[in-house]
């Protein structure tokens, strides 16, 4: 299976900044997710990230609040823009690859 | 009808012991049903995964059962171990687009 890393694992950040995570996986892979996963709760998926095509969003989620960037087929960021306290959660990049889909170890992030 | 539910949401099984987690869906459309472990402050992990042409599949202690009349499937397992200890999430999805559809978890204690 893909081995994913995320960066940073964690951040504490204020009201009003924006942060990029960054997602890098071992092997060239198509499709990559970025996943939302609020304190005790199950994970919700943000948008699909496909090499070479604009990212796909799902409900409630708008490319001005999680600008995604894909450049090539082992990398991706997500940014999480103008951050409220609302958006503190853990935040995981995945990979589909044959099996999976995998997932990275995730960025814990507190607004404060 | 894209819903997973997923039960119990806490589950306290002794030393030795069998642990079952149950999921019920709806979509008929599904096709990949994997169970992923989460450690805190860890992504998941894919733990084991079936597709509704068998009814079971075993690995290691971990089996899963799948009743695909019923539209319900299961995570047993044997001789569960304080390693164990862990949030597990049944999901689902159709093949065509990889995009899980997740339970809600369950919080699995092993007791020593």
């Amino acid at each position: 299976s893909a081995v994913i890393s995320q960066k940073p694992s964690r951040d504490i950040c204020q009201r009003g900044t924006s942060l990029t995570i960054q997602c890098q996986v071992d092997s060239q892979v198509t499709m990559m997710f970025w996943y939302r996963q609020q304190p005790g709760q199950s994970l919700t998926l943000i948008a699909t990230a496909n090499q070479g095509s604009e990212a796909t969003y799902e409900s409630g989620f708008v490319i001005d609040k999680f600008p995604i960037s894909r450049p090539n087929l082992t990398f991706s960021t997500l940014t999480v823009s103008n951050m409220s306290p609302e958006d503190s959660s853990i935040y995981l990049c995945s990979v589909k690859d044959g099996n999976g889909p995998f997932f990275g170890p995730g960025t814990r992030l507190t607004v404060l | 009808q894209q819903q997973v539910k997923q039960s119990p949401q806490s589950l306290i099984v002794q030393k030795g012991g069998i642990s079952i987690i149950n999921c019920a869906y709806e979509n008929t459309a599904f096709d990949y049903f994997p169970w992923y472990q989460q450690f805190p402050g860890k992504g998941p992990a894919l733990l084991i995964a079936i597709r509704p042409d068998v009814s079971e599949k075993k690995e290691g202690r971990f089996t899963i059962s799948f009743n695909k009349s019923a539209k319900q499937f299961s995570l047993h397992i044997m001789d569960s171990q304080p390693g164990d200890s862990a949030t597990y999430f049944c999901a689902a999805s159709m093949d065509s687009n990889y995009q899980l559809i997740w339970g809600a978890g369950t919080k699995l204690i092993i007791k020593p």
